[in-house]
């Protein structure tokens, strides 16, 4: 079954809209927590890493303003993409890796299609 | 900086053909991981292996196998009697450390396997 649980799968909404991703690692601690993006027919691109109880380190090129992103236990992140326009839609995907086993890959929700009209 | 490069962007075989995805690396670091997934069209990512920096060995898993070349820095996977299924995107990726670190992806090779 699933070990990450990533919730909504699918959101349609219009511009300007805020938008919340959760992230949640179900049987496992996770104190870093990563977000990726995929736009259509592309690659995964790293956007953050969430770190439980501080702030979250953002790629060079992300806004953290409009991504912003909250770890505030060590099994839920979330993200919200603030005031979304339709340059935002994209598949958003998280992934985890068990704090205590950091030689197990990490595991990866099933992720989001955000599309923004 | 660590770098993936999957040159093959779209393949196309007709089932029951073998095909090999190729999977290129850059990397300064001696501890590294690489690993492949699978995109079905759904979205999900579904992981396939994870090879660490200091096993070359190749490995076979059912009708996929894996070949690793630190000489070439290529980590590259073949699927034997491809079938329908099979057909998918294919990641390649890279990660220094204990292989829960963060993840370099290539830009993906998509599989078209036809009956």
């Amino acid at each position: 079954g699933a070990v990450v649980s990533q919730h909504p799968s699918r959101v349609i909404c219009k511009s300007g809209t805020s938008v919340k991703i959760e992230c949640r690692s179900l049987d496992f601690q996770a104190t870093t927590m990563f977000w990726y993006r995929q736009f259509p027919k592309q690659s995964l691109m790293l956007m953050a890493t969430s770190n439980e109880g501080s702030k979250a380190t953002y790629e060079q090129g992300v806004e953290k303003d409009k991504f912003l992103i909250n770890h505030a236990s060590l099994t839920l992140s979330t993200l919200t993409v603030t005031s979304a326009h339709p340059e935002d839609s994209s598949f958003y995907i998280c992934s985890a890796g068990d704090s205590l086993r950091k030689f197990q890959p990490q595991h990866f929700g099933d992720g989001t299609r955000l599309s923004i009209l | 900086a660590q770098k993936v490069t999957q040159a093959q962007t779209e393949i196309s075989v007709v089932e029951k053909e073998d095909v090999t995805l190729d999977c290129v690396y850059e990397t300064r670091d001696t501890t590294y991981y690489l690993f492949w997934y699978k995109q079905p069209p759904s979205g999900e990512l579904v992981f396939l292996i994870r090879r660490n920096s200091f096993d070359e060995q190749n490995e076979i898993s059912g009708r996929y196998s894996w070949n690793f070349q630190k000489s070439t820095s290529s980590f590259n996977f073949t699927i034997t009697a491809s079938q329908v299924v099979d057909s998918a995107v294919y990641f390649c990726a890279l990660s220094e450390g204990g292989g829960s670190e963060k993840l370099v992806f290539g830009k993906g090779t998509k599989l078209t396997v036809n009956p």
